[in-house]
C-alpha cells in the first residue's frame, strides 16, 4: 500500500521545545516537500528536497530545519526559534513517473502553549 | 516568482448547482496546473489537473480550463454533491525542479 505517512496526527508541546515532525514515503519518489498550512493561507513551503542528502530553503525556512539522509524519510525539526509553531504541517513527495503531480501526507497538527 | 490568485475565498450553493473557482497566475513559464482537494483534517489531494498543451480536461462532474494568454484557470464542478463540501487549492508551476505556488483556498459548501 503505496503513499506518505506523517505522525503523529496531533502533537503538543510547551514553548521553547523542539519538536520533530516524522515524514515517510514510499513511492520512491526523489523530491519531498514541507508546507505549513494556516487558516486562510494556503500552503505556505518551508523546505523542499529534491535528492537525498540536499535541501533547499523555502519561502518561510526560518525557524525549522530538515535532513534527508534517507531517500524515503523527510524529518522537518520546528525549533524554539520559530516564533509562532502552531499550525498544521503537510509533507508531500513527487517523482519523475509523476509528471510533477504531489502526494500529500495525512498531516500533523501542532500545538505549542 | 509566481503569484497565484484564487477567488472566492467561499463558495455557497445549493445541491445540483455548478460551482466554478478561478485562479490567475503570473509566471509565463508555468505548465501544470493542479486542483486539490481538501476535506477537513486531511491532506490535499489531487483532483485533476492541466498542462499548456490543452485547453480543458474533463472527468465526470468536475472540468478545468485553462487561458495561457491570459494566464487564468478555472474548476468547474457540475451537479454539486454535498460530499463536495470542501476547501479546493489551485497551484501552478513549471516542469524539471517543480516547485508549485499554491492559491489560498476556496472553501466550497454544497447545502442539501
Amino acid at each position: 500500500d503505496g503513499g506518505i505517512t506523517q505522525s503523529p496526527k496531533y502533537l503538543f508541546r510547551k514553548e521553547g521545545q523542539n519538536v520533530t515532525l516524522s515524514c515517510e514515503q514510499n513511492l520512491n519518489h526523489d523530491a519531498m516537500y514541507w508546507y505549513r498550512q494556516d487558516p486562510g493561507q494556503g500552503l505556505r513551503l518551508i523546505y523542499y528536497s529534491q535528492i537525498v542528502n540536499d535541501f533547499q530553503k523555502g519561502d518561510i525556512a526560518e525557524g525549522y530545519s530538515v535532513s534527508r539522509e534517507k531517500k524515503e524519510s523527510f524529518p522537518l525539526t520546528v525549533t524554539s526559534a520559530q516564533k509562532n509553531p502552531t499550525a498544521f504541517y503537510l509533507c508531500a513527495s513527487s517523482g519523475p513517473g509523476s509528471l510533477n503531480e504531489q502526494y500529500f501526507g495525512p498531516g500533523t497538527r501542532l500545538t505549542v502553549t | 516568482g509566481e503569484n497565484v490568485e484564487q477567488h472566492p475565498s467561499t463558495l455557497s450553493v445549493q445541491e445540483g448547482d455548478s460551482a466554478v473557482i478561478k485562479c490567475t497566475y503570473s509566471d509565463s513559464a508555468s505548465n501544470y496546473f493542479p486542483w486539490y482537494k481538501q476535506e477537513l483534517g486531511k491532506g490535499p489531494q489531487l483532483i485533476i489537473d492541466i498542462r499548456s498543451n490543452v485547453g480543458e480536461k474533463k472527468d465526470q462532474r468536475i472540468a478545468v480550463t485553462l487561458n495561457k494568454t491570459a494566464k487564468h484557470f478555472s474548476l468547474h464542478i457540475t451537479e454539486t454533491q454535498p460530499e463536495d463540501s470542501a476547501v479546493y487549492f489551485c497551484a501552478a508551476g513549471s516542469g524539471g525542479s517543480y516547485i508549485p505556488t499554491f492559491g489560498r483556498g476556496t472553501s466550497l459548501i454544497v447545502h442539501p
